[in-house]
């Protein structure tokens, strides 16, 4: 069984680019979560895809947007990219099954970002 | 709102200590609980969750963590340290809704001195 992989590792942007990052969800789950990490701090929650539809965001611009693909893939897009987006973005996949009962979160490595 | 708070940002403990790492939650519903790992340049490592079975849950690498709905807390102990242990470890909480969102607390540096 494949776990969640993230690519690219690293990634170095200047500010107001815009950067787009991967992730492979493990086989058989239907739903990925993003959340970023800063640097000294606990991974904060961006939104979540279920079935290729954005099902619920946390507290980010609408400049962080994503794609969830048939394959259960997905991307994280950040356009006009800021300092402050420099950290540690991380994929989570699940299964979700209904709206009742727990769905583990399968964390991948992360993706570092670097804003100059 | 739920929160997640964890007292002490950094805790030393010497090889074979005991290893106490405090949580604690502010939910408006029982919620589900979970204690992750984290080592240095990787992604998160599931250590235990609780989701309303037996509140002393025991987890991998030897943790264990114990509900306290009175106390609104979910500590993470270990009866002796080991210098692998050294990491960040961080409490978080997630709430059924039509989605799932972990929040997570701001973390704990463990450090374990030989």
């Amino acid at each position: 069984e494949t776990g969640v992989t993230q690519s690219p590792t690293h990634l170095i942007k200047t500010r107001g680019q815009q950067v787009t990052l991967r992730c492979s969800s493990q086989s058989g789950h239907n739903t990925v979560s993003w959340y970023q990490q800063a640097l000294g701090q606990g991974p904060q929650f961006i939104f979540q895809y279920y079935r290729e539809e954005e099902n619920g965001r946390g507290n980010f611009p609408p400049r962080f947007s994503g794609l969830q693909f048939p394959n259960y893939s997905s991307e994280l897009n950040v356009n006009a990219l800021e300092l402050d987006d420099s950290a540690l973005y991380l994929c989570a996949s699940s299964y979700l099954a209904g709206t009742s009962g727990y769905n583990e979160q399968f964390f991948g490595p992360g993706t570092r970002l670097t804003v100059l | 709102a739920q929160s997640v708070t964890q007292l002490g940002s950094h805790v030393s403990v010497s090889e074979g200590a005991l290893v106490l790492l405090r949580c604690n939650y502010s939910s408006s519903v029982p919620p589900y609980l979970f204690w992750y790992v984290q080592y240095p340049n990787q992604g998160l490592q599931l250590l235990l969750k609780y989701t309303s079975a037996a509140t002393l849950v025991k987890g991998i690498n030897g943790f264990e963590a114990e509900f306290k709905k009175s106390e609104t807390s979910f500590h993470l102990t270990k009866p002796s340290a080991h210098m692998s242990d050294a990491a960040e470890y961080f409490c978080a909480v997630s709430l059924k809704t039509s989605y799932d969102k972990v929040i997570f607390g701001p973390g704990t540096s463990l450090s374990v001195i030989p």
